[in-house]
C-alpha cells in the first residue's frame, strides 16, 4: 500500500530543475508532499485532490492524475535550500486523516 | 502564531518500560495524528484523533495508545518498550482532512 517514490535520490546544480514521482497501486483521493531536513520536522508543501489538479508555490509545482494514481512534483531553477528529502503522502479514501508515506527522495542541490 | 509542540525532545528508555510523549497543536486545530519515523524511511501513521475521538489506527501494536484532551493536546502511550520502537515520533495538527502540520518530534532511544 506504500506509495512508490522514484527517483530514490538525486544531485542537482543549482539551477537545474528535477521532477520526483510518487506512484500508488490504489485509488488515491489526495496527495500531500512535504520536505524534511535532516533533524528537522517534515514541512508541508502542497496538498492535491482528486480532479486532476496542478498547484504551484513559487518554483515548486505538482501535479495529480487520479486515473494512473500518480502525482509529480517539480522543483525548478532549485536553490540550495531545496536540499532534502521529499515526502508523498498519499490519501486513500476520502477524509480519514491519515496518510500513507512512500520512502523519500533524498535531493541534494550543489552550488 | 505558535506551531505544533512536542515534549520531550529526547528521551531514553529501557526495555519494557513505559513511555508518554505529549503534543500541543496549533491553536484552531482540532485533529492530531501521530506517527512513527525510523531513520531512512518516510513516516508511519499511528494513531488520529478528532474532537478526543479516535478517527483512525495504523498498524502497530496494541501496546500503543494514545488519548486527546479537551483542549486537542494529545498523548501517545506505548508500553512495553522495544528497542524497535526507537524512533523519531511525529504529531501533526490539521483543522480536519486539510494539510497537517508536523512538530518537532520525540526523538525516542530504547535500551
Amino acid at each position: 500500500q506504500q506509495p512508490v517514490q522514484s527517483p530514490q535520490a538525486v544531485i542537482l546544480r543549482e539551477g537545474e530543475d528535477a521532477v520526483i514521482n510518487c506512484s500508488s497501486s490504489k485509488a488515491l483521493y489526495s496527495v500531500h508532499w512535504y520536505r524534511q531536513k535532516h533533524g528537522e520536522a517534515p514541512v508541508f508543501l502542497m496538498i492535491l485532490l482528486k480532479g486532476g489538479e496542478q498547484k504551484g508555490h513559487e518554483k515548486i509545482s505538482a501535479s495529480f492524475n487520479e486515473k494512473k494514481q500518480q502525482s509529480s512534483l517539480y522543483l525548478t531553477a532549485s536553490q540550495l535550500s531545496y536540499s532534502g528529502t521529499y515526502f508523498c503522502g498519499t490519501e486513500i479514501a476520502g477524509n480519514t486523516g491519515k496518510l500513507i508515506f512512500g520512502q523519500g527522495t533524498t535531493l541534494q542541490v550543489k552550488p | 502564531d505558535a506551531g505544533v509542540t512536542q515534549s520531550p525532545t529526547h528521551l531514553i528508555k529501557t526495555r519494557g518500560q513505559h513511555v508518554t510523549l505529549r503534543c500541543s497543536p496549533i491553536s484552531g486545530h482540532k485533529s492530531v495524528s501521530w506517527y512513527q519515523q525510523v531513520l531512512g524511511q518516510g513516516p508511519q501513521f499511528i494513531f488520529q484523533y478528532y474532537e478526543k475521538e479516535e478517527r483512525g489506527r495504523g498498524n502497530f501494536p496494541d501496546r500503543f495508545s494514545a488519548r486527546q484532551f479537551p483542549n486537542y493536546s494529545s498523548e501517545l502511550n506505548v508500553n512495553a518498550l522495544l528497542l524497535g520502537d526507537s524512533a523519531l515520533y511525529l504529531c501533526a495538527s490539521s483543522l480536519l482532512y486539510t494539510e497537517a502540520f508536523f512538530g518537532q518530534g520525540t526523538r525516542l532511544t530504547v535500551v
